[in-house]
């Protein structure tokens, strides 16, 4: 158990609709990163915050949007479902920005 | 930019057998490395890193990797495969001073009994 938790485990919802994904990090680390992982795009870092803030950006569509809490919980909100949004979608938390990394279990999104 | 490369996307190792996993990266400036294996319907987790110091890094499961600044490698590797050890291994690099880091395309480690 890496200490992360991620909710849902599971998702299924309908192409248009708009769903959020919840990640509370290891107790106290500040860093919080979201990565998307689909069979033919690998590992994909979608957006890192730490302590609220957002530190770096990757290839998050302009749908997707995140944010991280004062109580340092983070949320990825996806809108405008796609097929092809279908994936596996991860939290990782990390104490510095040197560190290594500790996943959560991921919500396996299935836009039908 | 930074770019890691992962060249294989299979391997296959007899249990018992030492194996090794590759790879090779490209950063500005000093990196910091790390593999992570990720075993079915389960995150990833952490094997081991490098950020400075001894090039042979010791990390968990008795896995180590060796960090060659010249050929910009970071390969994985373990002296006596376990059947057990049959994963998706990941290598990840992160510039120094920055804040992202890339994730290699995975290498699956098939380990026959």
């Amino acid at each position: 158990d890496s200490g992360v938790t991620q909710t849902p485990k599971h998702l299924i919802t309908a192409t248009g609709q708009r769903v959020t994904l919840r990640c509370s990090p290891r107790s106290g680390d500040l860093s919080v990163y979201w990565y998307q992982q689909s069979l033919d795009q690998g590992l994909q870092f979608l957006i890192q915050y730490y302590n609220g803030e957002e530190r770096a950006k990757g290839n998050i569509l302009e749908r997707f949007s995140a944010q991280q809490f004062p109580d340092l919980h983070s949320e990825l909100n996806l809108s405008s479902l796609e097929l092809g949004d279908s994936a596996l979608y991860f939290c990782a938390s990390s104490s510095s920005g040197a560190g290594e990394q500790y996943f959560g279990p991921g919500t396996r999104l299935t836009v039908t | 930019a930074q770019s890691v490369a992962q060249p294989e996307d299979q391997v296959n190792v007899a249990e018992g057998n030492p194996l090794t996993v590759k790879c090779t990266y490209s950063v500005s400036g000093n990196p910091y490395l790390f593999w992570y294996v990720q075993y079915p319907n389960r995150g990833l987790q952490f094997l081991l890193k490098y950020i400075t110091g001894d090039n042979l890094v010791k990390g968990s499961y008795g896995f180590e990797a060796e960090f060659n600044k010249s050929q910009t490698s970071f390969h994985l590797k373990k002296p006596s495969a376990l059947v057990s050890d049959s994963a998706l291994y990941f290598c990840a690099v992160r510039g120094f001073g920055g804040f992202k880091t890339i994730f290699g395309a995975g290498t699956r480690l098939f380990v026959k009994a």
